[in-house]
């Protein structure tokens, strides 16, 4: 089992629609949880971290649930500039490393 | 803003050649990264650093060595260049204070083993 999995999509969406995206993670003593944006041959930018209580930057919150392991991207009335991959990345007490989910595509059609 | 650096944005390299990717970055990070990202594989941790003179394997080391002789530049050396090396790599640092920090990354190298 991955580490951190994520469906791979793609998402296709309307212009103005919601849509979220979920990630779980397997290793319990993950304690540091990041929501990417990946533009095509781009490389990775933090979009946001992801606290637990949870959190909003603008149209987009981000959910953390430890109970079942996993976070959540929300984006509100998607906009055709939100196309791109985004990757869920997770940071284990036990190990230090930054591992990535592989990315879910999003594609916001006019 | 943190800027990552790295040297080359494509190269081009035949099977059996050492090659060096190199990456600078300009915040005094502690912790420096070398990831892969293949298509359906997603991006994979080779090597990082948590000081200078300092190297911890990542996931998939085999093939790859690494050299951190000063705070800012840490280095990625295919030994054998293989076809199965070819790849987008990635480099990124992150401040040393904890695990709380998001990484920034550099624009990649796209690397073709020939």
């Amino acid at each position: 089992r991955k580490e951190v999995e994520q469906d791979p999509g793609p998402f296709n969406v309307p212009e103005g629609a919601t849509v979220a995206f979920n990630c779980t993670y397997s290793n319990s003593a993950s304690q540091s949880f990041f929501w990417y944006r990946q533009d095509c041959r781009k490389e990775p930018k933090l979009l946001m971290s992801v606290y637990s209580s949870g959190n909003e930057d603008g149209r987009f919150t981000a959910q953390l649930n430890r109970a079942s392991q996993y976070i959540s991207l929300l984006i509100r009335d998607s906009k055709l500039s939100d196309s791109a991959t985004y990757l869920c990345a997770v940071i284990a007490s036990n190990t230090g490393k930054l591992i990535f989910g592989q990315g879910t595509t999003l594609q916001v059609k006019p | 803003d943190v800027k990552v650096t790295q040297s080359s944005r494509y190269l081009v390299k035949r099977t059996g050649e050492k090659v060096f990717l190199e990456c600078v970055q300009d915040m005094d990070h502690e912790n420096m990264f070398w990831y892969r990202q293949d298509p359906g594989l997603g991006l994979r941790l080779i090597y990082f650093s948590y000081d200078v003179k300092m190297k911890e394997k990542g996931d998939i080391p085999e093939g790859y060595s690494v050299s951190r002789e000063k705070k800012e530049r840490f280095s990625l050396i295919l030994e054998s260049a293989s076809t199965n090396q070819t790849s987008m790599y990635l480099c990124a640092s992150s401040p040393g204070q904890g695990t709380f920090y998001g990484y920034t990354f550099g624009s990649g190298t796209r690397l073709t083993v020939v």
